[in-house]
């Protein structure tokens, strides 16, 4: 079964430019969400969707950032325009409730340089 | 509010040492705590976690972590390191719904030969 994948890998971009995110969850998994983590701090909660709708919203730092989840299964996060603090890795995670709980697995994450 | 401390950015320790590393929360109401661990160019992968009963919880690869609720810690502990060990770890608490995890900012361990 193949786990939580992302795309781009790496992305170097200028400042104010627009940049897109995408995260393939792990099949049938109803939640998706997206972390973030700036020059080695903590990796910080942004959002969760659960299927196409946005759960929580709570972490997204501002309005340059939009979130999507059509059809509940693939994700985008787009910044736009992108500011040099946005520079981080973005992690996507995905998760399913069992009986043992809603354990998130993550993806290899995707690392933004706004320059 | 939640928050989780992770003192060491940085363990080194030599091959077949033990190792002890370090997490704090604090929480105003009950959490489930995790360790995560990254190795180098790969995703978060889960080590271990303690949702209920005996406090001390055990990996498949010899990593165990003791939950503390009097002083709010989560310690990782392994007995004796190998290179393989060499990884990012994180510590991370969420509430019982699961949905939201707050992680610290990660203790980088290098096993040295």
């Amino acid at each position: 079964e193949a786990g939580v994948t992302q795309f781009p890998s790496h992305s170097v971009i200028e400042k104010g430019q627009t940049v897109t995110l995408r995260c393939d969850p792990i099949s049938g998994h109803d939640n998706l969400y997206w972390y973030r983590r700036v020059m080695g701090k903590e990796i910080k909660f942004l959002l969760h969707f659960v299927k196409e709708s946005k759960q929580d919203e709570s972490g997204m730092p501002n309005n340059r950032f939009l979130a999507e989840r059509t059809g509940g299964t693939y994700s985008t996060l787009k910044v736009q325009p992108a500011e040099l603090e946005d520079s981080g890795v973005y992690f996507c995670a995905s998760s399913q409730w069992t009986r043992e709980g809603n354990e998130q697995f993550f993806g290899p994450g995707t690392r933004l340089t706004v320059l | 509010a939640q928050s989780v401390t992770q003192l060491d950015s940085q363990v080194p320790v030599f091959e077949e040492a033990p190792v002890e590393l370090r997490c704090n929360y604090s929480s105003s109401v009950s959490v489930y705590l995790f360790w995560y661990v990254q190795y180098p160019n790969q995703g978060l992968q889960l080590l271990l976690k303690y949702l209920s009963g005996s406090t001390l919880v055990e990996s498949i690869n010899g990593f165990e972590a003791e939950f503390n609720k009097s002083q709010t810690s989560f310690h990782l502990r392994k007995p004796s390191v190998h290179i393989s060990d060499t990884a990012e770890y994180f510590c991370a608490v969420s509430g019982y719904n699961f949905n939201k995890f707050y992680f610290g900012s990660g203790t980088k361990l290098n096993v040295k030969p």
